[in-house]
């Protein structure tokens, strides 16, 4: 079946604003993962989900910064009032079960002005 | 702390055989992915070894040893389209990844 995806590709945004980010697993994966990877540096992990289980929000910067996951599929990462150090490219994983490979989606990349 | 620690960058080339360190800190460990990354574009899986040594697939070898906390990837038959970064991520306990900085290899003819 299809990889993950993942919307919008690009967004542009001004500083202060909210921006919501989509990812979409691969159908049947269980598990989801948010990363994010800035200009030249490794990938960042932000929040994790399993099934019906509490998210691991360990990752999160801030409390600006906040995901769900909805009927466990779909996933939307919420940024409210953007800041420029924000910007980065956001990946979404998502794996079968928790412990097996984790399949990265084509990321979205935010610019915050 | 959870340190990946790879070189940052690499130059070797084409046709040759490069091998790409990464150490880690072993405690809650859980595994040791390796990612290709190519320039903005998502990272692809490349490897898994949970368990001590080699294994084989094609190209691209990956090595594990869980009592020193280090892996290695080994390229052989170095083409251009392998230039790429090379993300090493450990598997942790709370199943989530902890990645390196990556290491940025440059094939040249």
């Amino acid at each position: 079946g299809a990889g993950v995806s993942q919307s919008p590709s690009n967004k542009v945004t001004e500083k202060g604003k909210d921006v919501e980010l989509r990812c979409d697993p691969i159908s049947g994966h269980t598990a989801l993962y948010w990363y994010r990877q800035s200009l030249g540096q490794g990938l960042e992990f932000l929040i994790y989900f399993q099934g019906n289980s509490a998210p691991d929000k360990s990752g999160l910067p801030s409390d600006r910064f906040s995901a769900e996951r909805t009927g466990g599929s779909v996933s939307t990462l919420t940024i409210q009032r953007t800041q420029q150090e924000d910007s980065a490219v956001y990946l979404c994983a998502s794996s079968s079960v928790p412990t097996d490979t984790q399949y990265f989606g084509p990321g979205t990349r935010l610019t915050v002005l | 702390g959870q340190n990946i620690d790879q070189p940052t960058e690499m130059t070797a080339t084409e046709g040759a055989i490069v091998q790409i360190n990464c150490t880690y800190q072993t405690s809650g460990f859980n595994g040791l992915f390796w990612y290709q990354q190519h320039a903005g574009e998502a990272p692809t899986f490349l490897s898994y070894n949970v368990l001590d040594g080699l294994e084989e697939k094609g190209r691209f070898s990956s090595f594990l040893s869980r009592s020193k906390g280090y892996s290695y990837l080994l390229l052989k038959e170095l083409q251009m389209k392998d230039s790429a970064s090379y993300l090493c991520a450990r598997g942790d306990a709370g199943n989530m990844l902890t990645f390196g900085g990556g290491t940025r290899l440059m094939v040249k003819p």
